[in-house]
């Protein structure tokens, strides 16, 4: 099945710093989504993009939809202590059908030092 | 964004019984509802995806006649875990989607999650 490569599996950076995260795939997906989830809750949608190429900010978040639609990146910029938590890319394919199915990366871990 | 909600947040049983999981989106007509279970540090991983009026369809593995799933009505969906063992311990979540409403196209909103503590 599909599968997605997301990197890296953690990271410790202080407070202030911009923080980069990707994940790639050897299939072509036609959404990605980025989800960040607290422990002992379930994922919260942060960015959904739709189409390649596209570039979507929202407050401190930017992500980008490769344009091969096998990549995907989100960049965090002047990061806060709550920005703690674990970061999973989604991709997902045939958005518009019923066999509709994201498949998640491993999740990145990030701690934020005060 | 839209909601999703689920009850209970917790539970605990004996080994044997059954257990139910209500999953409801609250501001939208999810078209499709998704149960995932996760365990300790890792990713979600797909059980099954039920369609509103039809069948679940379940992911390779998973038991359709341990892990019951009703998606009777636009906004709800139920997960039953019949006969639950201590290995079926897990956070159970569940994500719905729309193609139509509140929620963007396409997009799914997952609920806070179930803990399962089986004894």
């Amino acid at each position: 099945g599909q599968q997605l490569n997301q990197s890296p599996q953690s990271m410790f950076i202080q407070e202030g710093e911009d923080v980069s995260m990707n994940c790639t795939s050897s299939s072509i997906f036609n959404t990605w989504l980025w989800y960040k989830q607290d422990p002992g809750e379930g994922p919260v949608l942060l960015i959904a993009l739709y189409k390649a190429g596209e570039l979507t900010s929202n407050g401190r978040l930017t992500a980008q939809f490769g344009i091969t639609r096998k990549d995907s990146f989100l960049n965090i910029s002047a990061s806060i202590p709550s920005d703690v938590g674990i970061y999973f890319c989604a991709g997902g394919s045939n958005s518009g059908g019923s066999n509709y199915k994201l498949t998640f990366g491993k999740g990145t871990l990030l701690t934020v030092n005060p | 964004g839209a909601v999703v909600s689920q009850h209970p947040s917790w539970v605990i049983c004996k080994s044997g019984t059954s257990v139910k999981i209500e999953c409801r989106s609250l501001d939208f007509q999810a078209t499709t509802m998704f149960w995932y279970r996760q365990f300790p540090k890792q990713s979600l991983m797909l059980m099954a995806t039920s369609n509103e009026g039809s069948k679940a369809t379940y992911e390779q593995g998973v038991e359709k006649d341990k892990f019951l799933i009703n998606h009777a009505s636009l906004t709800l969906s139920t997960l039953t875990v019949t006969s639950a063992h201590p290995e079926d311990s897990s956070f159970y979540i569940c994500s719905a989607r729309s193609l139509r409403g509140l929620a963007a196209m396409g997009t799914q909103y997952f609920g806070p999650g179930t803990r399962l503590t089986v004894l």
